[in-house]
């Protein structure tokens, strides 16, 4: 079965760090591409990252310099390294498959908050 | 960015009867591959997001057939012929055609 699982999300104060993993099954994570996206308390998905077959990336300019995208071949996964976190960044974190978005996790839900 | 503007953001439906959205995009979603990377997505209450149409009108496995997508350019629509209560959730249309990936606000599909 193909599958998305994410996990590392919880509460964090602002200016701190998480790192986010998105474990795959059913498929090849570094055969595709792989994005994250976010969603914050009531609001649209807003998309954050992506990882290309060819290893190339990407970020929203929200969180370029902040944030990196990351995968394991050997464990098939799928990570988000997020560094200086602020309250805005407070959502949930979805990753998904590309390029059509056709297999989503479940998400992980990330608070930044004192 | 593409700014994807969404129409209506809420749609009370009778259970049975037709729904409809319309998403516009600021620029042609035309790819210089020939494809128009325009997808529709749907998320119950509760749940991640669920792929039902790829490139304009292409419906993903398991979708059941009363939806269906239409369109070209920057003005594309989702339909569903007849609402279902499992319908219920909100909507969205996205753009992988130019970076970054944008998505429409969303439209909120309800049981009148």
């Amino acid at each position: 079965e193909v599958q998305l699982v994410e996990t590392g999300g919880g509460l964090i104060q602002p200016g701190g760090s998480l790192r986010l993993s998105c474990a795959a099954s059913g498929f090849t994570v570094s055969s595709n591409y792989m994005s994250w996206v976010r969603q914050a308390p009531g609001k649209g998905l807003e998309w954050v990252s992506v990882i290309y077959s060819g290893g190339s990336t990407y970020y929203a300019d929200s969180v370029k310099g902040r944030f990196t995208i990351s995968r394991d071949n050997s464990k098939n996964t799928l990570y988000l390294q997020m560094n200086s976190l602020r309250a805005e960044d407070t959502a949930v974190y979805y990753c998904a498959r590309d390029p059509h978005m056709d297999v989503w996790g479940k998400g992980t839900t990330v608070t930044v908050s004192s | 960015d593409i700014v994807m503007t969404q129409t209506p953001l809420s749609s009370p439906v009778t259970l049975g009867q037709p729904a409809s959205i319309s998403c516009r995009s600021s620029q042609s979603l035309v790819h210089s591959d020939g494809n128009t990377y325009l997808s529709w997505l749907q998320q119950r209450p509760g749940q991640p997001p669920r792929l039902l149409i790829y490139k304009i009108s292409n419906r993903f496995s398991g979708v059941p057939d009363r939806f269906s997508g239409s369109g070209a350019g920057t003005d594309f629509t989702l339909k569903i012929s007849r609402v279902e209560a499992e319908d219920v959730g909100v909507y969205y249309c996205t753009q992988a055609t130019q970076f970054p990936q944008t998505f429409g606000q969303g439209t909120k599909v309800e049981i009148k």
